[in-house]
């Protein structure tokens, strides 16, 4: 099984600044690792697949990148809106994997 | 639009069992696959089972190995999760979502989830 080590695992930061996320893999990934933001008592939702490739509908804000076993969830200029748990997802193998989350508290 | 709408959860004593209902909308569900994942309270996502368009290929996390079933029925649009021999640590917040077909890919919509809380 592949184990996705976020970190942080939780962040308090202010509107307008910039936020990394890390998700590393226990193994070597082929690209296909995916990022979803989840707001309290809501359902996950898509924001990267494929480490870098924006899903529809998502804010150019957000960004992903990386290869192998380390990728990046960036967030430009965060938005009050944004507050919320950050989990990326490996697809490559079975079982398919979750980081154990990050969450964002907007100061 | 592309829905997904859980239900069935509810309260159960353990060793008891619970079928989850996914009703899809908004797309053509014969062609993608569904998986379902679960959050227990407080803690972050798992994922549980996988079901390709025509129940031919089915794949299970060690969690739901042996006690859970999933199966689909595409005139209905729904996918089940039958859940048997259910532990107090099945207790959680069971999500459906859509995946592209080859249980390689992405989660790109997902239901809202049904609780299911297993107590004494």
């Amino acid at each position: 099984e592949i184990v996705l080590t976020q970190s942080p695992e939780f962040q308090s930061v202010t509107a307008k600044e910039k936020v990394t996320i890390t998700c590393r893999a226990s193994q070597s990934i082929d690209g296909s690792l995916h990022w979803y933001q989840q707001k309290p008592d809501q359902s996950p939702k898509l924001l990267i697949k494929y480490g870098s490739q924006s899903f529809s509908g998502v804010p150019s804000r957000f960004s992903g990148s990386g290869a192998g076993t380390d990728f990046t969830l960036t967030i430009n200029s965060l938005e009050a809106e944004d507050a919320a748990t950050y989990y990326c997802h490996q697809s490559t193998s079975l079982p398919h994997t979750f980081g154990q989350g990050t969450k964002l508290e907007i100061k | 639009e592309v829905q997904l709408v859980a239900s069935g959860g509810g309260l159960v004593q353990p060793g008891g069992s619970l079928r989850l209902s996914c009703v899809a909308s908004g797309f053509s569900f014969s062609t993608y696959a569904i998986n379902w994942v679960r959050q227990a309270p407080g803690k972050g996502l798992e994922w549980l089972s996988f079901i390709n368009r025509g129940s031919d290929t089915i794949y299970y996390g060690d969690s739901a190995k042996g006690r859970f079933t999933i199966s689909r029925d595409n005139a209905k649009n729904t996918v089940y999760l039958q859940m048997n021999s259910l532990r107090v640590d099945d207790t959680a917040v069971y999500y459906c979502a859509r995946e592209l077909g080859l249980g390689i890919s992405y989660l790109d919509y997902w239901g809202q989830g049904t609780l299911v809380t297993v107590s004494s």
